[in-house]
């Protein structure tokens, strides 16, 4: 039972232009959101979060939105550059744990 | 400042062998979470320590998982009797000893096992 999904597992966009990745969820209960960046061989790092009392967190080129009645949070990268290829995984918590969504893999092309 | 260090980075076993993986958590981080990634999926949460003490082993399997975090040395995630099943990249992340952020996370690289 996956309770976050991300149902692109990759994603190719131009240099410059806007990368856009999505998270859905299932369960209702959770209260905060975060996005982590992974590259090939090292660990996840934190990029970004959103609380749910919120609706849009903003963090230089990373924006976070999240659509509570949908479940839904997306992740904006503007502009796109070569160095934000990586997988990047949304992650949800209620209390103390958080459960992460699979992840999709972001090809920035020069 | 080191990182989160994970060793070994690659760990093979044979079915029934014993697996040991050990975390050292960065200088002046004192709480310690495990996760495990397996193929094609997220990361998930196996147990969150602190010194000497296991906080939250929700997310660890009921048999053959242990983890500790003693007063000196590294952290060790063991996994007695390993199965293929248990083939998987499994990350440690540390965080400093005040309110627990997620944002303060800080993971290490992880360690693969492989069981053949």
């Amino acid at each position: 039972d996956q309770q976050v999904k991300q149902n692109s597992p990759s994603l190719s966009v131009q240099e410059g232009r806007i990368s856009i990745l999505n998270c859905d969820y299932t369960n209702s209960m959770f209260d905060y959101f975060l996005w982590y960046k992974k590259y090939p061989a090292e660990g996840p790092t934190f990029l970004i979060s959103i609380s749910s009392i919120k609706d849009k967190n903003e963090d230089g080129r990373f924006t976070v939105f999240l659509n509570k009645s949908a479940k839904h949070l997306s992740l904006h990268i503007v502009p796109s550059q070569p160095g934000d290829s990586a997988v990047y995984f949304c992650a949800a918590s209620r209390g103390q744990n958080f459960v992460f969504g699979p992840g999709t893999r972001l090809s920035v092309l020069p | 400042n080191a990182g989160v260090m994970q060793n070994p980075r690659h760990l093979v076993r044979r079915r029934g062998q014993e697996a040991r993986l050990r975390c050292s958590p960065m200088k002046g981080h004192s709480h310690v979470y495990w996760y495990r990634q397996l193929p094609e999926e997220g990361l998930k949460f196996m147990v969150y320590l602190q010194k000497e003490n296991i906080i939250d082993e929700s997310g660890m399997p009921k048999e053959r998982f242990s983890a500790e975090f003693p007063k000196e040395g590294p952290s060790i995630l063991r996994i007695q009797q390993v199965v293929r099943g248990d083939s998987a990249a499994y990350f440690c992340a540390s965080s400093p000893p005040e309110d627990r952020r997620f944002e303060e996370q800080y993971f290490g690289p992880g360690t693969r096992l492989t069981v053949t």
